[in-house]
């Protein structure tokens, strides 16, 4: 059964950083696009970046973009999100996901951040 | 990055058809056949309901269909169930390694 599982969540304070990381299983990892999607509270999803299957292409949102970094290890098929220099707006669930055909085709459950004095 | 954009919110009597809308721009939704529909259930992560505009992946009901026209996508849920009161969100790629998603819309099963 395919599986992706995120931690790393928790609260930070503003300026403060955070890695996350999303723990794949059950399908072809090392040739699978990745991404990581985020839900504020109460409101919809945004997409945030996107990492090709052998990191040779990585992508972000304007928002986030110079402050958050995406990698992957395929040997441990996992995926990461580095976060820094965070604010109150990126306080959201922060959802892994596997892409098929430009698609977000398996979620995991999310992980919480927040961003917070 | 302009978000799409999609009704805030929907609604249909069991056994009706509903269609939700989702406009774009000439380089998102008009430049790519790589529109997809998802549905999330409260507390709940999204579940893909459509991609390609128009494939269902395995287990999706075909009560629910995708279509495009230009740069407008829709997504009709026909046969309207109590189960498919959700939130809706539409999503494009949108060229050089960058995804959009609309704005969310909540259907209401009357």
């Amino acid at each position: 059964e395919v599986h992706l599982v995120e931690s790393g969540g928790g609260l930070v304070q503003p300026g403060g950083s955070l890695r996350l990381s999303c723990a794949a299983s059950g399908f072809d990892f090392s040739n699978s696009w990745m991404h990581w999607v985020r839900q504020a509270p109460g409101k919809g999803l945004v997409w945030v970046s996107y990492v090709n299957s052998d990191e040779s292409a990585t992508s972000y949102a304007d928002s986030v973009r110079g402050r958050f970094s995406i990698s992957r290890d395929n040997a441990k098929n996992t995926v990461y999100l580095q976060m820094s220099s965070l604010r109150a707006e990126d306080t959201a669930v922060y959802y892994c996901v596997r892409d098929i055909s430009y698609s977000f085709n398996v979620w995991g459950q999310g992980t919480t951040v927040t961003v917070s004095s | 990055q302009s978000a799409l954009t999609q009704p805030p919110s929907a609604s249909g009597s069991p056994g009706q058809s509903v269609t939700i809308s989702c406009t774009g721009t000439s380089s998102d939704v008009a430049a790519y056949n790589y529109v997809s529909w998802y549905q999330q259930h409260p507390g709940k992560a999204p579940k893909v309901m459509i991609y390609d505009v128009s494939r269902r992946p395995s287990g999706v009901p075909d009560r629910f269909s995708g279509s495009k026209s230009g740069n407008t996508a829709s997504l009709t849920v026909s046969g309207l169930q109590a189960e498919d009161e959700a939130d809706y969100y539409c999503t494009s790629y949108a060229g050089s390694n960058n995804w959009v998603f609309g704005g969310g819309t909540k259907l209401t099963v009357l």
